[in-house]
């Protein structure tokens, strides 16, 4: 298993400040995934993050506003940029364990609240 | 591109009945992984069942089971017994085995458990 620290838990911010998540692995994994969970739906993922090389983000999410960092094999930090109302929502980030029994791991996950 | 379908937002259940939650797929994949996901109030994602899809014998995990249909592309999950905790979200995800471990989520259904 993967054990995965995701801080902070919940957030709440002012409209056009930054806020930066960090997430913290127990083993050394070559991509780590970012989530956005808005409420009472389902996960959109906005980047995958590759240590020692720049993040790929997925369609509608950008570098400008999601940057994120990998700095080493076990830990990422997404860093939400001139927040918003419409940014509220719920962040997770997640590594998945490949093999026979492939599995995904996630963060306890960032609720943020933007006012 | 794949695609993840689950048509129940919501559903509900007396405790120790059964229940099964609808899960549709669409991909050109022949070779992927199917994952049953249960996102209690913690917000925790935890994994309910995997099915490997070039097996045909659907899985198994105590109270739980799937109904793999790989043709029809579709894989339900069966909650049998149901419990108080096993009130949550449950999200259907997909992953394809050639490529870079994105996971792709559908919408979620909430099940509720009525005592």
């Amino acid at each position: 298993s993967a054990v995965i620290s995701q801080k902070p838990s919940r957030d709440i911010c002012q409209r056009g400040t930054s806020l930066t998540i960090q997430c913290q692995v127990d083993s050394q994994v070559t991509m780590m995934f970012w989530y956005r969970q808005q409420p009472g739906q389902s996960l959109t993922l906005i980047a995958t993050a590759n240590q020692g090389s720049e993040a790929t983000y997925e369609s509608g999410f950008v570098i400008d506003k999601f940057p994120i960092s990998r700095p080493n094999l076990t830990f990422s930090t997404l860093t939400v940029s001139n927040m918003s109302p419409e940014d509220s929502s719920i962040y997770l980030c997640s590594v998945v364990r490949q093999g026979r029994n492939t599995e995904a791991f996630f963060g306890q996950g960032t609720r943020l609240t933007v006012v | 591109a794949q695609t993840v379908t689950q048509s129940q937002p919501e559903m509900s259940v007396q405790e120790a009945e059964t229940v099964t939650l609808s899960c549709t797929y669409d991909t050109s994949e022949s070779d992927y992984y199917l994952f049953w996901y249960k996102q209690p109030p913690s917000r925790q994602m935890i994994l309910v069942i995997r099915q490997e899809a070039y097996k045909q014998q659907n899985a198994t995990e105590n109270r739980f089971s799937v109904n793999f249909q790989k043709a029809a592309k579709s894989f339900s999950l069966k909650i049998s017994d149901s419990q108080l905790g096993d009130a949550a979200m449950y999200f259907c995800a997909y992953e394809g085995v050639v490529r870079d471990d994105k996971i792709i989520f559908g919408k979620g259904t909430r099940l509720h458990i009525l005592p």
